[in-house]
């Protein structure tokens, strides 16, 4: 069955340092974004993409964090220059694109990638 | 409470009982969604319930759907110790990218 793959599993960095999570979406699928949640909160949004640019972004996709699709496969999301509460496992997803204007599947979440600030 | 506030946080039951969790949120919707997260792991799309439905089944999952009380319900039949998981309602309010909001999630012990 086809799945969200996300590298790394977890990285550890030192406040200030930058960080590219990864993450290959589905190959049929044209919308990509990236969720995260901090320990015991919800998972947020953060940002979508499609057709090569960003389609929306949340409050918190600030001018630290960037998305990139560099090669047809690999999407990614770039923190520029980390901070301690940047710490949170942030997820990778994928979905079709809506047919008449319905959203009728899922997003499909990668495993995530745990990011912990120093 | 905020868009997609599930109730209770925490249900503790024995394997075989049903579950039922609640989900409100504030605005409208075009759809809402219920996911699973085992600890630790990715999210799992369980279910997806448009705004113009009251009600869906699959498998051993039932949602119900109440746009003018604007609530939600996820009903786990006979439930088993593999149910274990954190689950969330996310709605779905924008025309454009699926932009969901999340819900605090309910945390499901099964019981043996």
């Amino acid at each position: 069955e086809p799945e969200v793959t996300q590298t790394p599993s977890h990285q550890v960095t030192q406040m200030g340092q930058e960080v590219i999570l990864r993450c290959v979406p589905i190959s049929n699928h044209l919308y990509f974004y990236w969720y995260r949640q901090i320990l015991g909160q919800k998972v947020e949004f953060l940002v979508s993409f499609y057709n090569n640019e960003i389609s929306e972004k949340s409050e918190i996709f600030d001018d630290q964090f960037s998305v990139e699709r560099p090669d047809g496969s690999n999407f990614t999301l770039k923190i520029r220059s980390t901070k301690l509460e940047d710490s949170a496992m942030y997820f990778c997803a994928s979905s079709v694109p809506p047919r008449q204007g319905f959203w009728n599947g899922e997003l499909f979440f990668g495993e995530g990638s745990r990011l912990t600030v120093l | 409470s905020q868009q997609g506030e599930e109730d209770p946080q925490a249900l503790s039951i024995q394997e075989g009982e049903n579950a039922t969790m609640n989900c409100s949120y504030k605005t409208s919707i075009n759809n809402l969604q219920w996911y699973r997260q085992n600890s630790g792991r990715g999210l799992v799309h369980l279910i997806l319930i448009r705004s113009n439905e009251r009600e869906k089944h699959s498998g051993r999952l039932r949602v119900t759907l109440d746009t003018s009380k604007k609530s939600s319900s996820l009903l786990i039949t006979a439930s088993r110790a593999a149910d274990t998981a954190s689950y969330f309602c996310a709605t779905d309010a924008h025309q454009g990218a699926q932009k969901l909001v999340f819900g605090q999630g309910t945390r499901l012990t099964i019981n043996p």
